[in-house]
């Protein structure tokens, strides 16, 4: 089944410790994604990459790192979280990255709610 | 960059048609996504708009007008599964991002 998947889905951690947040896809996608969902702010993208070893901030890139050394897992790092990163994470991916042209949706894995204490 | 305007949330009866809008201000727009997201799930994708005028997929339609910088999103004879927030995502040329806006929440009544 053609799907993207995130772990772990729920995780609640303590100020500056630091964790991994997995996501994987099994598409053969080029693009992939990761935004942050918060109430009243809607999805606001962290970082992208075009492909492998290729990556760039989005819109809120601050306090968070990521790699993409193999095409199908594009892991979200925080070094340190702090509580302001508390919020609903998704990871998404496409065929095709936006410039392409092509009608290229993104496929959204199922969510990683976490809370930083 | 892109600017995307949708109102917050509304309440349709069961059977009833709704019509969700998304206005957007971009440089060089490249097609407009509608996704659909239930709380606390990811969105899934719903349609998609590049040319002005309207694409019907079952009980939803979505309607563009570049010139305008609108779309809509019509949901016909609504369902309670319907109850959802719905996204328009705008993409621009020269960018690798997709940007979404806040979503407009419908909750459907019987």
């Amino acid at each position: 089944e053609a799907q993207v998947t995130q772990n772990p889905r729920y995780l609640i951690t303590v100020t500056g410790k630091k964790l991994t947040v997995t996501c994987s896809q099994n598409m053969n996608h080029e693009y992939m994604s990761w935004y942050r969902q918060d109430p009243g702010l809607g999805l606001r993208q962290i970082y992208y990459s075009m492909n492998v070893e290729v990556t760039d901030k989005g819109d809120v890139p601050e306090g968070y790192k990521v790699s993409r050394k193999e095409k199908r897992n594009f892991p979200l790092i925080l070094e340190s979280p702090s509580p302001n990163q508390t919020s609903l994470y998704f990871c998404a991916s496409s065929l095709t990255p936006p410039t392409s042209g092509a009608y290229n949706e993104q496929f959204f894995g199922p969510g990683t709610r976490l809370t930083v204490l | 960059g892109q600017n995307i305007d949708q109102p917050t949330e509304m309440t349709a009866t069961e059977g009833a048609i709704v019509q969700i809008n998304c206005t957007y201000q971009t440089s060089g727009f490249n097609g407009l996504f509608w996704y659909q997201q239930h709380a606390g799930e990811a969105p899934t994708f719903l349609s998609y708009n590049v040319l002005d005028g309207l694409e019907e997929k079952g009980r939803f339609s979505s309607f563009l007008s570049r010139s305008k910088g609108y779309s809509y999103l019509l949901l016909k004879e609504l369902q309670m599964k319907d109850s959802a927030s719905y996204l328009c995502a705008v993409r621009e040329w020269g960018n690798n991002r997709l940007a979404f806006g806040k979503g407009n929440q419908v909750v459907v009544i019987p």
